[in-house]
């Protein structure tokens, strides 16, 4: 079955610390990766995408991504995080390709303290 | 910068109701989805469309749900019997390309 899973729920943490959101997926075939961000009160919004080419993506507001093929993960990272970034993000999947459904992870509220 | 929008924002209705959710997508897109989120779950697709037919649907989208693009630019979800399990977050997205574009949604609430 396709399933992607984001391990982390909850996670605080203080401005300047580094972030990592874990994303496992599993799909049969090629896939398109995506992170998606929610601020607070706001609709879901594209951080950065993973098509094909180099594994290391690079997306908005300093964030980026890496596609690690054999371990079927897109972690998300950003080495220095701001109050702004307080938001709840979601890990999605779709088969390449395709311009097909989206399948979501449970995602991940991130908060971080001043 | 284009955008997805959704009307209403928020949508109150009674049980047994018939509710009509809004939406206008980016102008160039071709493909149409909506997508729901239940309170503190996952965001889970609904439905597509393309070419004016319904491309894929979930087991969701069951015979209380319709979708229609009624004109040029509109594209609406239509839950003829609502039930209290179908209040939710409703998002509308597009998309031209590989990457879809969502709109801010419509929170229902279902008493």
């Amino acid at each position: 079955a396709q399933s992607v899973s984001q391990h982390n729920h909850h996670v605080i943490l203080s401005e300047a610390a580094s972030l990592e959101l874990g994303c496992n997926y599993s799909y049969g075939g090629t896939v398109n990766l995506f992170w998606y961000v929610q601020y607070p009160g706001q609709h879901l919004q594209l951080l950065l995408k993973y098509f094909s080419g180099d594994p290391l993506v690079k997306g908005i507001k300093g964030f980026e991504a890496e596609f690690i093929k054999s371990k079927f993960s897109f972690n998300l990272r950003k080495p220095s995080v701001q109050w702004s970034d307080t938001a709840e993000y979601f890990c999605a999947v779709n088969a390449a390709d395709s311009w097909g459904k989206l399948q979501f992870g449970a995602g991940t509220q991130v908060v971080v303290t001043p | 910068e284009p955008e997805v929008t959704q009307t209403p924002s928020h949508q109150v209705t009674q049980m047994g109701q018939e509710v009509i959710l809004r939406c206008v997508p980016i102008s160039n897109h071709l493909y149409f989805y909506w997508y729901r989120q239940i309170l503190g779950q996952k965001v889970e697709f609904l439905v597509s469309f393309y070419n004016n037919e319904i491309s894929e649907k979930s087991e969701i989208f069951d015979d209380q749900f319709s979708v229609e693009r009624p004109d040029g630019s509109n594209f609406t979800l239509k839950i003829r019997s609502t039930k209290l399990e179908d209040s939710a977050m409703y998002f509308c997205a597009s998309n031209s390309g590989e990457t879809q574009y969502f709109g801010p949604g419509t929170r229902l609430l279902v008493l």
